[in-house]
């Protein structure tokens, strides 16, 4: 079964600071990977995706993604976090196997500190 | 665009009485999915569609939940009765079937049960 672990489940940070939010996963078969970003009160929002290629992805916001196959990883990233990066982050994994299934992290609560 | 659309957006009822959540996905779009976010268990799938079959509803968490999608652009997700612990946020989301494709989820619908 595909699953995703999201270790911690807060990150803290001083804005203007790089901004880390880690992720890995376990599959059967190639992976495809997304993050999504959740605001107070509001639904999931996609940030971006691995499918192939490029290790390197970028995605909204200033967002990028590493997907690392040797440590089953896909780390979210940003240079210098905002104020108003601060919500919920969620990793998630599907395979071409899957089902279709979106198998989701329990999610990061990001803070960025003024 | 318009994305996928949910109603109500807030809902509060008593334990007992039926709830409906209604969802419109993004037209174009044929597979669609049901999840509730807790705070204890964090994004749970419910049931999804293809084509407006449902294919898989291993997450139903009992016979007062139901599911339907007459058609490809309107699906409902019923509670009755309804209680205490189903009080939680329900997201429809919607995709072009495939694997690498992205899901785009809709607001939510916020539920309290009282």
């Amino acid at each position: 079964a595909q699953s995703v672990a999201q270790p911690e489940d807060q990150v803290k940070v001083a804005e203007g600071n790089p901004l880390t939010v880690k992720c890995t996963y376990s599959v059967s078969g190639n992976p495809y990977l997304f993050w999504y970003v959740q605001y107070p009160n509001r639904g999931l929002q996609f940030l971006l995706k691995y499918i192939t290629g490029d290790n390197l992805v970028k995605g909204s916001y200033g967002f990028e993604a590493e997907f690392n196959k040797s440590q089953t990883s896909f780390h979210l990233k940003k240079p210098s976090a905002l104020v108003s990066d601060s919500a919920l982050y969620f990793c998630a994994v599907r395979t071409y196997y899957g089902n279709n299934r979106l198998a989701f992290g329990k999610g990061n609560q990001v803070v960025v500190i003024p | 665009d318009a994305g996928v659309i949910q109603s109500p957006r807030h809902e509060v009822t008593e334990m007992g009485q039926e709830v409906t959540l209604r969802c419109k996905p993004i037209s174009g779009h044929n597979s669609l999915f049901w999840y509730r976010q807790t705070m204890m268990r964090g994004l749970e799938l419910l049931i999804y569609f293809n084509n407006n079959v449902p294919i898989d509803d291993s997450g139903m968490p009992e016979d007062r939940f139901s599911a339907k999608m007459p058609n490809a652009s309107f699906s409902t997700l019923k509670i009755q009765p309804s209680e205490p612990r189903d009080s939680a946020v329900y997201f429809c989301a919607s995709t072009i079937a495939g694997s690498a494709n992205t899901i785009y989820f809709g607001e939510g619908s916020w539920l309290t049960v009282v």
